[in-house]
């Protein structure tokens, strides 16, 4: 079946710091989302991305989706305490929307 | 706005007990999921409404029971319940599942302990 690997684990960086995170399958993905989840809350939706090769920005959050549909990217810049958290990225291998695949999550640490 | 809402927020519950976890979103969606997650692990898909009708049961034991009374409203039931059935449960709705765009929204959660 499809499985979603996510790089790194985990992560320690300083405030300040630039962050990058990536999701990888050996499946090929039509739809990919990244999520934030702090501590007993739910995900909150961050990015989507459609079409291979698309580059898409939310403030100081940028993703992409991977030019082989394998692959997906989310840079932070200047991170800040507030971004500490696990983020998920979700693919869907089909063109219909309801089977989302959940990668195992990044953990991310900000240390002032 | 992107509001999913779900009660209660937290859930003690025996095993010989019958309760049910409570969804809502007014974004006019026609999709609602439920979800179930460990600790430190992600989201696992239990269950999915589109327009009102039950299109997926990813082989979830029958104590847990779905309804979605109308396509704002996604409940679940929960009846004789296990120790390890202990989860974040959480909703999620999207605008539908057959054309994009396919983003889902999700609630708080509801942290449920069974005892």
């Amino acid at each position: 079946g499809q499985q979603l690997n996510q790089s790194p684990q985990s992560m320690f960086i300083q405030e300040g710091e630039d962050v990058s995170m990536n999701c990888t399958s050996s499946s090929i993905f039509n739809t990919w989302l990244w999520y934030k989840q702090d501590p007993g809350e739910g995900p909150v939706l961050l990015i989507a991305l459609y079409k291979a090769g698309e580059l898409t920005s939310n403030g100081r959050l940028t993703a992409q989706f991977g030019i082989t549909r394998k692959d997906s990217f989310l840079n932070i810049s200047a991170s800040i305490p507030s971004d500490v958290g696990i983020y998920f990225c979700a693919g869907l291998a089909g063109n219909y929307g309801q089977n989302f695949v959940f990668g195992p999550g990044t953990r991310l640490s900000v240390l002032p | 706005d992107t509001e999913v809402t779900q009660t209660p927020k937290h859930l003690v519950m025996g095993m010989t007990n019958k309760k049910s976890l409570k969804c809502e979103q007014h974004m006019g969606h026609r999709a609602m999921y439920w979800y179930k997650q460990k600790a430190k692990k992600p989201p696992e898909l239990m269950f999915v409404y589109s327009y009102e009708k039950l299109s997926i049961n990813e082989s979830v034991p029958s104590r847990f029971s779905p309804e979605c009374p109308n396509s704002s409203l996604l409940n679940l039931h929960l009846h004789a319940l296990q120790p390890e059935d202990s989860a974040l449960y959480l909703c999620a709705s999207s605008q539908g599942v057959g054309t994009p765009p396919y983003e889902q929204y999700f609630g708080p959660g509801t942290r449920l302990t069974v005892t």
